[in-house]
């Protein structure tokens, strides 16, 4: 089991590119998650997948889209890049959405937009 | 909207006990508070979850007080490789959306 993959680790963009991080699980999660974590702060909610074909804003959703591709992957796309979307970008699934369900995260994107 | 709130950093030493609390005044009737652990480049990692009084595991404890409205992880006999940040989390699931709520993260320090 991988368990949550990312791709890219890394990525430099210029203003105004875009771009779309993939997430895939293989533990037949049925929700998954996107956040972002910048320097010295916790992890704030981008968007959710509470099941497949559902998706839902979190709390910063501004400046991103996402998709719920099919049961195992979700990505996030940044569709003009801004400096302000530097950070590192985390997903995560777990098995439901709800108050009980541990979620696993997968190790990250570090974004850097120039 | 619970707003959590951690102590930035704390010092241990190998063998000691530690205990980083969380606030979460706001708390609701509903949500679940579950800690994390993250060690530098990696993703955080779930330790503990509970809702109300204490839950334990094999690695951590946890205290919930009656009001909720803080929440204690306890790390017995702490070790170099417990130097980490870690990361409450305020979760509330309904279907007016998902509230989740990351505190800023302590960061522990071990020494030997």
């Amino acid at each position: 089991n991988a368990g949550v993959t990312q791709t890219p680790k890394f990525q430099v963009l210029k203003t105004g590119q875009s771009m779309t991080l993939q997430c895939a699980q293989d533990m037949n999660h049925n929700s998954m998650y996107w956040y972002r974590q910048d320097p010295g702060m916790g992890l704030r909610l981008i968007y959710y997948s509470a099941s497949e074909g559902t998706t839902d804003k979190g709390e910063v959703p501004n400046g991103y889209n996402v998709s719920r591709l099919n049961k195992r992957e979700f990505s996030l796309r940044l569709e003009s890049a801004a400096p302000s979307q530097t950070s590192v970008y985390f997903c995560a699934s777990s098995e439901a959405n709800y108050g009980g369900s541990e979620q696993y995260f997968g190790p990250g994107t570090r974004l850097t937009v120039t | 909207l619970a707003k959590t709130t951690q102590p930035i950093s704390m010092d241990s030493y190998e063998g000691q006990e530690v205990n980083i609390t969380c606030s979460h005044n706001n708390i609701a009737t509903n949500d679940y508070i579950t800690w994390y652990q993250q060690f530098p480049s990696q993703g955080p990692r779930f330790i503990i979850q509970g809702y109300k009084t204490k839950v334990t595991n094999e690695v951590a404890s946890l205290f919930i007080p009656a009001d909720r409205k803080s929440s204690t992880l306890s790390l017995p006999r702490v070790s170099l490789s417990d130097t980490a940040v870690y990361y409450c989390l305020v979760a509330r699931y309904n279907n007016a959306g998902n509230m989740l709520t990351f505190g800023g993260g302590t960061r522990l320090m071990v020494k030997p």
